[in-house]
């Protein structure tokens, strides 16, 4: 089945404790996103990738980090985590990052940082 | 000003109604435009594209008005299983969505 799978689904965690979460996606597709999603301000997007070793900023990149090894992990990185990083994340992938490309999510990491 | 906009809602409607939700946008380059819908606590999952000339998928039609830059999506006949919020999104690199429109659909 084609899909994108994120782990963990849920995450408490405490300020400062470094954390990854994963991303994986087997549908070959060379662009990779990561939201977050918090109420009243909609999907915001973190980083994304164009391809391998290509990653680029998104809207609201401080605090976190990403890679680009392989085609199909994009793992989101948060060597610090603060309270404000509490939300539900969201990885994302489509097929490539022109522009008739729609985005397939996983279903999603709630993360809570105390 | 917000580069993709939504009514939040939310929109209460009694099954079989007919219900219209429009999203502006404001970067006129913008090449193409989706919907999705999201229930509660989980991910968007996409509903249809939105192409120039409009599209349907069964009770659901999206239009493109590029001249007043909106996109709109109907849904005829209401079903209770309609209930989501509704996203949408423009690709203008990088993917952004709107807040969403809340659609509760009641018996």
């Amino acid at each position: 089945e084609a899909q994108v799978t994120q782990n963990p689904r849920y995450l408490i965690t405490v300020t400062g404790k470094k954390l990854t979460v994963t991303c994986s996606q087997n549908m070959n597709h060379e662009y990779m996103s990561w939201y977050r999603q918090d109420p009243g301000l909609g999907l915001r997007q973190i980083y994304y990738s164009m391809n391998v070793e290509v990653t680029d900023k998104g809207d609201v990149p401080e605090g976190y980090k990403v890679s680009r090894k392989e085609k199909r992990n994009f793992p989101l990185i948060l060597e610090s985590p603060s309270p404000n990083q509490t939300s539900l994340y969201f990885c994302a992938s489509s097929l490539r990052a022109g522009m008739n490309s729609p985005l397939h999510f996983g279903n999603g990491t709630r993360l809570t940082v105390t | 000003r917000k580069e993709v906009e939504q009514d939040p809602g939310p929109f209460n409607v009694p099954e079989g109604a007919t219900v219209a939700f429009n999203c502006t946008y404001s970067n006129s380059a913008s090449q193409s435009f989706f919907w999705y819908r999201q229930d509660c606590r989980k991910e968007p999952k996409l509903l249809m594209s939105v192409y120039s000339s409009g599209n349907e998928d069964g009770r659901f039609t999206a239009q493109l008005n590029r001249a007043s830059q909106y996109i709109s999506l109907l849904i005829r006949d209401s079903k209770l299983s309609d209930s989501a919020t509704y996203l949408c999104a423009v690709n203008i690199r990088p993917m952004r969505f709107g807040a969403g429109t809340r659609l509760t659909v009641k018996p």
